[in-house]
């Protein structure tokens, strides 16, 4: 069964970029039948889609989002990462990163347990 | 951009209850649309995708419908481990995507 694990600090200071990686196991990243996202969920609030991409490197950014946003995929180690600039204490969430299933109509089948981010000095 | 609303946005409900959750697209979305189960401090959990289509493992008293921009996610006897929140998503604009705000389904 495929897994997801983010990975990255816990802790960012305002204004610095926010880095996390997500690796995948038992599974290819490169599957023309996925694509990969991130998705975020403030303390007490709800699911906010941050981006996708696709294996080949073809990436797709939520328009509140997108200029702060940089998401890539290194498929030699069959992971991919979220780069957010400029941080505020509005951007402290849990990250998940999950699985986009084109073959169950683009749901998102498959979750990593998620990381708490925290936006502080 | 494609926005989607839920309703109620919380739910007070007994075991054996049935509960009725109602997800509406800003425009037609086809059957682009999966529901979600989130239970405090874990991830998401996929329910149903296609509007209708029963995730393996999930139970058979969970089902989904609608198409176009109404869609409903039904329980249709409310157990203990079914009190958690629940979020539609849209995936008509594929591979941009967008949740719902959540419904709430606690303990009356």
């Amino acid at each position: 069964q495929v897994q997801l694990q983010e990975s990255g600090p816990g802790l960012v200071k305002p204004s610095e970029t926010l880095s996390l990686i997500c690796s995948v196991s038992s599974g290819s990243i490169s599957s023309s039948s996925y694509y990969w996202g991130w998705i975020r969920q403030p303390p007490g609030k709800g699911l906010e889609w941050i981006g996708s991409i696709y294996y080949s490197g073809s990436t797709y950014y939520n328009p509140s989002l997108k200029s702060r946003v940089t998401i890539s995929v290194d498929t030699s180690q069959n992971q991919f990462s979220l780069k957010l600039s400029s941080v505020t204490a509005a951007d402290t969430a849990v990250y998940y990163c999950a699985r986009v299933n084109i073959m169950v109509r683009g749901a998102f089948d498959i979750w990593g347990q998620g990381t708490m981010v925290t936006v502080s000095s | 951009d494609i926005r989607m609303t839920q309703s109620p946005s919380s739910v007070s409900a007994s075991v054996g209850d049935r509960v009725t959750i109602t997800c509406r697209a800003s425009q037609g979305i086809s059957s682009w649309l999966a529901w979600y189960q989130q239970k405090p401090g874990k991830a998401p959990k996929l329910l149903i995708y296609a509007a209708s289509s029963l995730q393996s493992g999930v139970p058979s008293r969970f089902s989904g419908s609608g198409s176009g921009t109404d869609f409903t996610l039904t329980i249709s006897s409310l157990q203990p481990e079914d009190f958690a929140t629940y979020y539609c998503q849209q995936a008509h604009s594929l591979p941009l995507f967008t949740f719902g705000p959540g419904t709430k389904v606690d303990i009356k």
